[in-house]
């Protein structure tokens, strides 16, 4: 069973261009989760699809930014306009919801898109 | 408002010695999880734990060992003989609802854990 992966795993972008970010959960996962992390911080949650619908969307995410997963696999993050305080590590975590009476969830973490823009 | 403090930012020790990064949460939720991910130099946040709030059984793993407590809101991560290899960041983090509810995770600021040889 492979683990999440994203693509691609460095990107460097002028300020003003258009960039978006794949991920690849794990296979049957239905939640998928992006982060953003900056130096020094933990990671701060961006949005939330359960299969296909977008259910959470973070303050954080201006709308320069959208994400979808059109069927319900994998996702992509656009980020339209880039500033340079968009530069961060994005993440992404996959996860399934427990079976075993109540409910249970870990996230599983890929190894996330470094974005720096100049 | 949740959230989590992990008032270590860095912290030093010698290979072998045992080293606990500390973990304070904060939750109005009375089912919640909390968890704790490392993250080596390559960046990607690696599970360690999840523990329930039902649960206040400490848990030990190999080198490894949790403590929950619910009268402190702490859930303190030790590892025992630290290797070079534990050198990485760690993050606590905590996720809150039950059912239905999001379940993001809410993280600290992270504790930089350096095992010297």
């Amino acid at each position: 069973d492979t683990g999440v992966s994203q693509d691609p795993r460095h990107k460097i972008t002028k300020r003003g261009q258009n960039v978006t970010f794949r991920c690849d959960p794990i296979s049957e996962h239905n939640r998928l989760y992006w982060y953003r992390q900056t130096l020094g911080q933990g990671p701060e949650f961006l949005t939330y699809f359960q299969n296909e619908a977008q259910l959470e969307k973070s303050r954080l995410l201006s709308d320069r930014f959208s994400a979808e997963r059109p069927k319900g696999s994998f996702s992509t993050l656009e980020i339209q306009r880039t500033e340079q305080g968009d530069s961060a590590m994005y993440l992404c975590a996959s996860s399934s919801p427990g079976t075993s009476g109540g409910y249970q969830e870990t996230q599983y973490f890929g190894p996330g898109t470094r974005l720096l823009v100049l | 408002a949740q959230k989590v403090t992990q008032a270590q930012t860095e912290i030093s020790v010698v290979e072998k010695e045992d080293v606990t990064l500390d973990c304070v949460y904060e939750t109005r939720d009375t089912t919640y999880y909390l968890f704790w991910y490392k993250q080596p130099p390559s960046g990607e946040l690696v599970f360690l734990i999840r523990r329930n709030s039902f649960d206040e059984q400490n848990e030990i793993s190999g080198r490894y060992s949790w403590n929950f407590q619910k009268s402190t809101s702490s859930f303190n991560f030790t590892i025992t003989a630290s290797q070079v290899v534990d050198s990485a960041v760690y993050f606590c983090a905590l996720s809150g609802g039950y059912g239905g509810a999001t379940n993001k995770l809410i993280f600290g600021t992270g504790t930089l854990l350096a095992v010297q040889p």
